[in-house]
């Protein structure tokens, strides 16, 4: 039972701001939203999670909404390199993370 | 810096054979995670081990077995393979310790792809 959903697929021109939406509507109090990202058949790799504010690091932004039923992920400046399967975990910890069906984002030159 | 280690990266196996995968975390992990990811499907959770111990269990099918030795590596071990075994393996690990494990970051290996003729 997928406690995430995310659109199968989205594009953005390089260069522009990717944002990748994923609603968790039954997200609980002490559970996290976390992303990952798999480039082709490499491992997944970690980007950003969060509780309920706003985070942000050297590769994204998160967006976590008030009520915390929704989250958008943001890759300010979009390069070719970003092109992967985007993942929305929602979970209390990463002891057990389950991946959904996640986003797969194309990047066009 | 050292990532996971995983080996071998790449295994044939026939119907009904063995085979063993090992991971090596990164230094100071203490928690160490396998992942299967069949072609076209996203990855799921096998089974993880913390200090040694099972500390979760996922979809993992009773024909496979997995187990953290005391420096801290681990083996998946799968018996009477089938065709639908033919997956990427994939390890993960973390410090659980240091609380890395709450910040969400999971390392992974490079993953081991296992075909099974």
């Amino acid at each position: 039972d997928a406690k995430t959903t995310q659109p199968p697929s989205m594009d953005c021109a390089e260069g522009r701001a990717a944002n990748l939406p994923c609603n968790h509507s039954t997200i609980s109090g002490n559970e996290y939203v976390y992303w990952y990202r798999q480039i082709h058949s490499q491992g997944p790799q970690y980007i950003i999670h969060g509780l309920k504010n706003n985070e942000t690091n050297e590769m994204a932004s998160l967006i976590i909404t008030e009520d915390r039923k929704s989250s958008t992920l943001i890759l300010p400046h979009a390069t070719l390199r970003d092109t992967a399967v985007y993942y929305c975990i929602v979970g209390d910890s990463s002891y057990k993370l389950i991946f959904g069906s996640g986003t797969r984002l194309l990047v066009r030159p | 810096a050292a990532g996971v280690i995983q080996s071998p990266r790449h295994l044939i196996k026939e119907k009904r054979e063995t085979a063993t995968l090992k991971c090596y975390p990164i230094p100071r992990h203490d928690t160490v995670y396998w992942y299967q990811q069949g072609p076209g499907q996203d990855p799921q959770f096998l089974i993880s081990f913390y200090e040694k111990m099972q500390s979760d269990k996922g979809s993992i099918p009773d024909r496979f077995s997995a187990q953290q030795f005391s420096d801290y590596h681990s083996e998946l071990n799968m018996s009477s393979l089938e065709l639908g075994d033919s997956a990427l393996y994939f390890c993960a690990s973390s410090s659980r310790t240091s609380g890395e494990a709450n910040t969400g970051e999971l390392f992974f290996g490079e993953g081991s792809r296992l075909t099974v003729l």
